[in-house]
């Protein structure tokens, strides 16, 4: 069984700020993805990363296969980027989320 | 391309009645999920379709909680009878598989139900 954990598992931020949310996993993985859920339940697929790095606007989401862990970048945060922030990994035909981390981004 | 459609979007119930929720995958995708949100925690997966047969149930808490995949298409989840601790979001995704073996889900907006 796969156990994902994310940390924090609270932010708060100034607006502007540099953020970075980490996920740890405990098994082998074809993909992770970093998810995002707004109040109101929507979940937003942000990335899916296998290796490396990858970058959407102000987004950036890496991956290290060989120490199971994987963080996700807000570079110059917003109110509107207050939301939980998700891991998930697929493994085999599985597929485990973390618990969230809830982001609070203060103008 | 239309995305995953769910209803109804809140539902809120007295404990011990029966609910239903629905879901449309994006065409084409085989796999369905469904997951059960409580506040505050990551979703829990219930159940798993492919295609009309079920992959993973093994969470499902099958005394009270069903979910039926008939065509392959559309897919109901049901709860009869309902208790207070199943007051959640419960979320649908549906999935395609990338060659490489990989998947992306896509998620409904969800339906929140709250038991009284």
């Amino acid at each position: 069984k796969n156990e994902v954990e994310q940390s924090p598992q609270n932010l708060t931020a100034q607006e502007g700020e540099f953020i970075t949310i980490n996920c740890s996993y405990s098994v082998g993985i074809s993909a992770l993805h970093w998810l995002q859920q707004h109040p109101g339940g929507g979940i937003v697929s942000l990335f899916m990363l296998s290796s490396g790095k990858k970058k959407h606007g102000r987004l950036i989401a890496t991956i290290n296969i060989q120490e199971k862990h994987s963080s996700l970048h807000i570079t110059a945060s917003h109110p509107r980027d207050s939301a939980v922030y998700i891991c998930a990994v697929n493994y085999g035909q599985n597929f485990v989320f973390g618990p969230g981390t809830r982001l609070s981004v203060l103008p | 391309e239309a995305g995953v459609a769910q209803s109804p979007r809140y539902k809120i119930i007295e404990k011990r009645q029966s609910v239903a929720f629905w879901c449309n995958p994006i065409s084409g995708h085989a796999t369905l999920y469904w997951y059960q949100q409580i506040l505050g925690q990551g979703p829990k997966l219930l159940i798993q379709f492919q295609n009309n047969g079920v992959v993973d149930d093994s969470q499902l808490p099958k005394d009270r909680f069903s979910a039926e995949r008939l065509k392959g298409v559309d897919s109901t989840l049901k709860i009869q009878p309902a208790k207070l601790e199943d007051s959640a979001v419960y979320l649908c995704a549906s999935s395609f598989q990338t060659r490489r073996g990989q998947e992306t889900q896509y998620f409904g907006p969800g339906t929140r139900l709250l038991v009284l």
